[in-house]
C-alpha cells in the first residue's frame, strides 16, 4: 500500500527558477523523507523531517510537515539543470521503521 | 560513507529460471528491505528483514523469496522467473530506529 503520493506527477521549470513538490499522506506518521533518483539509479535521502517539526532547511531544500493537513512539500529554490530527476516522499508510519513510497514526482530543469 | 551494494546492474534472465539478486551493506545496519520500481506504480515492499534470518512479506511478496544468513547480506531470489516480473529492483538498509534508508544502486531485471 503506498502511504504517501506527490504531487504533480511532474514538473518542468527553467533554471534559476523555484519548484515546489507536495506530499499527502494518509496515517498518522513517526516522520517523512524525500529523497532523489537520478535516472535508472538508486535513490538518494535529501531530507528527514519528524512528526513534531514543521520545518526543515537544508542548503537549497526546504521542507514543511502540515501534520493537521497530512501534508509536506519540498521546495528547491534556485533550481539547476543538475537537479532534474525523480523526487518521492517516504512516510514512516507511527511504531514502524518501513519506508512507504509515493510515485514520485518528476523534475525537468532546462538550462 | 554507508554503502549498499547490488551484484548486477543489469540482469536478462529466461522465463522459469531462478534468479537471485544479491545485496550487501557495509554498515552493520539492522533492518533491509527489497523494492521493486515499476512505470507508474512507484516502489513497492516486497520483502524486509529486521535481524538476521528474520524476514517479512511486504505488500507484493508472491513470486520472490528471500533470504539473510549474515547480517550485511539480503537477498531476493525469483523461483521461477516470470516476465511480469521484468522491473527495476532496489536494495535499501536503515539502522534499528527510524532513520533514513540506504540505497543500492538496482537491478534492472528482464525476463524473456
Amino acid at each position: 500500500s503506498q502511504q504517501g503520493e506527490e504531487d504533480p506527477q511532474a514538473l518542468s521549470i527553467q533554471e534559476g527558477e523555484n519548484a515546489t513538490m507536495n506530499c499527502s499522506y494518509k496515517t498518522s506518521i513517526n516522520n517523512l523523507q524525500w529523497y532523489r533518483q537520478n535516472s535508472g539509479r538508486g535513490l538518494v535521502h535529501l531530507i528527514l523531517i519528524r512528526s513534531n517539526e514543521r520545518e526543515k532547511h537544508s542548503g537549497r531544500l526546504r521542507v514543511t510537515l502540515d501534520t493537521s493537513k497530512k501534508s509536506s512539500s519540498l521546495l528547491i529554490t534556485a533550481s539547476r539543470a543538475a537537479d532534474t530527476a525523480s523526487y518521492f516522499c517516504a512516510t514512516i508510519p507511527g511504531g514502524s521503521y518501513i519506508p512507504t513510497f509515493g510515485r514520485g514526482t518528476s523534475l525537468i530543469v532546462h538550462p | 560513507d554507508v554503502k549498499v551494494t547490488q551484484s548486477s546492474r543489469y540482469l536478462v534472465k529466461r522465463t522459469g529460471e531462478k534468479v537471485f539478486l544479491e545485496c550487501v551493506q557495509d554498515m552493520d545496519h539492522e533492518n533491509m528491505f527489497w523494492y521493486r520500481q515499476d512505470p507508474g506504480l512507484g516502489l513497492r515492499l516486497i520483502y524486509f528483514s529486521y535481524d538476521v534470518k528474520m524476514k517479512e512479506k511486504g505488500d507484493i511478496p508472491e513470486g520472490y523469496s528471500v533470504s539473510r544468513e549474515k547480517k550485511e547480506r539480503f537477498s531476493l531470489i525469483l523461483e521461477s522467473a516470470s516476465t511480469n516480473q521484468t522491473s527495476m529492483y532496489l536494495c535499501a538498509s536503515s539502522s534499528a530506529g527510524v532513520t533514513e534508508a540506504f540505497f543500492g544502486q538496482g537491478t534492472r531485471l528482464t525476463v524473456v
